[in-house]
This record gives C-alpha cells, sequence and structure tokens, in this order.
C-alpha cells in the first residue's frame, strides 16, 4: 500500500534556529497538507497545499512558517526561528483529489525545541 | 464546519463490539462523516467515511441515521491492539478539523 513519509523522524534544535521538515506524499496525490499535534492536545491544522500554491491556512501558520513543494516529490515545512511552543509532532498528509478522498497521515515528525 | 462530540473515553474488554457515538448537529448537506484512529507517536489513520445509512470495511461500520445528525462507530470483536484515540471528522473540503476524540481501551 502506498504511504505518505516523513524526515527526520525526530528533530530537536535550540531556539532561535530554523528547521525543515520533510514529507513524500503519495506519488498520484495532488493535495497536501501540515497539521501539528502538541503533546497531549489535539491535531491541529496548518496549511494546505494545491498546485504550487497555499490553498488555506490556519491562524497558527503565520509568518514564520513556510512550505513548498522544491522539486514535485518532496513537500517541506520550514519554521524559521523556532520557539519552545513549537514543540510537537508535524504530521503531513495528501489526497489524490476530490474532497471526499481520504487524507493519507505520515508517520509524523517528533520537533523538540531547546 | 460542523462541531462534534463524542465521549472522552470507553473502556471495554477484547472480543467485545464497540459503539462509538458522534454528534454532529449541525452538519451540512455536503458534509461527509470520517472516522480516523491514532495510536500515541502515530498520524492519524482513516478507518470509515459514510454521508448517509450503512457503510461496512473490513475493519468497521458506520451506521448514520436519516438525519445524519449523529453517527455510529461499530468496531467488531475489537482486540487489545484497538486501543487508540478514534476521531469523528464531519466536513467537506480542504482541511481536517479533528476534536478531542474518544480514548479506547480495550482490557483483557
Amino acid at each position: 500500500e502506498p504511504e505518505v513519509t516523513q524526515t527526520p523522524s525526530h528533530q530537536v534544535t535550540q531556539m532561535g534556529q530554523e528547521v525543515i521538515l520533510r514529507c513524500v506524499p503519495i506519488s498520484n496525490h495532488l493535495y497536501f497538507y501540515w497539521y501539528r499535534q502538541i503533546l497531549g492536545q489535539k491535531v491541529e491544522f496548518l496549511v494546505s497545499f494545491y498546485n504550487n500554491e497555499i490553498s488555506e491556512k490556519s491562524e497558527i501558520f503565520d509568518d514564520q512558517f513556510s512550505v513548498e513543494r522544491p522539486d514535485g516529490s518532496n513537500f517541506t515545512l520550514k519554521i524559521r526561528s523556532t520557539k519552545l511552543e513549537d514543540s510537537a509532532m508535524y504530521f503531513c498528509a495528501s489526497i489524490s483529489g476530490a474532497f471526499t478522498d481520504t487524507q493519507y497521515f505520515g508517520p509524523g515528525t517528533r520537533l523538540t525545541v531547546l | 464546519l460542523a462541531k462534534t462530540t463524542q465521549p472522552i473515553s470507553m473502556d471495554s474488554y477484547e472480543g467485545q463490539e464497540v459503539n462509538i457515538t458522534c454528534s454532529h448537529n449541525n452538519i451540512a448537506t455536503n458534509d461527509y462523516i470520517t472516522w480516523y484512529q491514532q495510536f500515541p507517536s502515530q498520524g492519524p489513520r482513516f478507518i470509515i467515511q459514510g454521508y448517509k445509512t450503512k457503510v461496512t470495511n473490513e475493519v468497521a461500520s458506520l451506521f448514520i441515521p436519516a438525519d445524519r445528525k449523529s453517527s455510529t462507530l461499530s468496531l467488531p470483536r475489537v482486540s487489545l491492539s484497538d486501543t487508540a484515540v478514534y476521531y469523528c471528522l464531519v466536513g467537506y473540503g480542504n482541511k481536517l478539523v479533528f476534536g478531542a476524540g474518544t480514548i479506547l481501551r480495550v482490557k483483557s
């Protein structure tokens, strides 16, 4: 079964540093998403991406965040100047096209900001 | 997006059928109902999706009454490995809005 992959599985960084979280969505999928989950809390939507541009973003997704699809396969989330409160699991998801399609989630990257 | 209400937690024993009900009183005409499962430190995993009546797949059934204001996820003969958080999501469109989910604990 095709799957979404994410790297790294765990990233530790110092406050103020930049991090890039990487995702490889399922190959024929067209819509891509990032979600985050702070430990013990619910999964929160960050951003959706279609046709090489952001289609929707939440209030969490402020100027320190950016996404891109640099090479047609990877989908990245960059956090420019990390804060302690950015520590969370970050999940990438993708769907093939129609809104009713299942969103397939990756295994997540655990980001720890010290 | 429709707000959903689920029990915070449920306990069951191996081999039992588990039914988790979700209420979504303000569901819109275009909204689908989707259930996800999440294990600790893993991404949510799709279980089942439906619009009305009953949907069944190899792992679960989803019952949706005619008014669509609630839905029930049915897990037949649960095992210890079904211990997880189960999320009911209602919507149509670009993003998933997760609630707190239901923590299901299966005991031996």
